[in-house]
């Protein structure tokens, strides 16, 4: 059985805070993929990066970075500078090779304050 | 590119009534998946449909079903509702047999039962 954890159910920051969103997973699967998607108030999940388990280099893309450690088994998010547009609920999800279902986390609501 | 898009966006149903959902994948995508996201609940895998065929479906009870069309398009099917079944049912779409593939959602359906 796969589960993903995320314990911040929710946060707030003030604007230009840097903030980090945890994730821990649980998986049997030797190959898995991990993702993070992004819930705006308006209900779209939009996906914000796949990080396969077999790549465990870590990654910056402008504001957002990623921290992948397999030996924890957590997959964590961070926003650094954060902005008002940055408020939603940020979903974790995991993919086992064996199968074609995201398992997502209960999400975090990230409210960024003016 | 046309996302993935979903129809309508918004239903209101008594419990005992019938109710479809409909989703286009994004062209190319042949795999199409269900889930839902009720409040408390988090968002749970329904069903997956790929080239025509159900390949497997969550734990939900029979009166959840769907169908995927030769276009891959694809219904969601929901019979006898009930109160509980209130929730943003949310579609997503990847190129079937490539699990290493971020799934893309549409905007979801919300559907309200009273």
């Amino acid at each position: 059985a796969q589960k993903v954890t995320q314990a911040q159910t929710e946060i707030s920051v003030v604007e230009k805070e840097d903030v980090t969103l945890d994730c821990v997973y649980e998986t049997r699967d030797t190959t898995y993929y991990l993702f993070w998607y992004k819930q705006p108030p308006s209900g779209e999940l939009v996906f914000l990066i796949r990080r396969n388990s077999f790549d465990e280099q870590n990654e910056i893309s402008g504001r957002y970075s990623w921290n992948f450690q397999k030996s924890t088994s957590s997959f964590n998010f961070t926003i650094t500078a954060s902005q008002v547009v940055d408020s939603a609920v940020y979903f974790c999800a995991l993919r086992g090779v064996g199968s074609y279902q995201l398992t997502f986390g209960k999400g975090t609501k990230l409210s960024v304050i003016p | 590119e046309a996302g993935v898009t979903q129809s309508p966006t918004h239903l209101i149903k008594t419990r005992g009534q019938q109710v479809t959902l409909r989703c286009s994948p994004i062209s190319g995508h042949t795999s199409v998946y269900w889930y839902q996201q009720a409040l408390g609940l988090g968002l749970q895998f329904l069903l997956w449909y790929d080239e025509g065929e159900e390949r497997n479906r969550g734990n939900f009870p029979p009166r959840f079903s769907g169908r995927q069309f030769p276009n891959y398009s694809s219904e969601l099917n929901v019979n006898a509702l009930e109160l509980e079944d209130s929730a943003l049912y949310l579609c997503a779409s990847t190129k079937g047999g490539l699990n290493n593939q971020p799934q893309h959602f549409g905007d979801g359906t919300r559907l309200s039962i009273l």
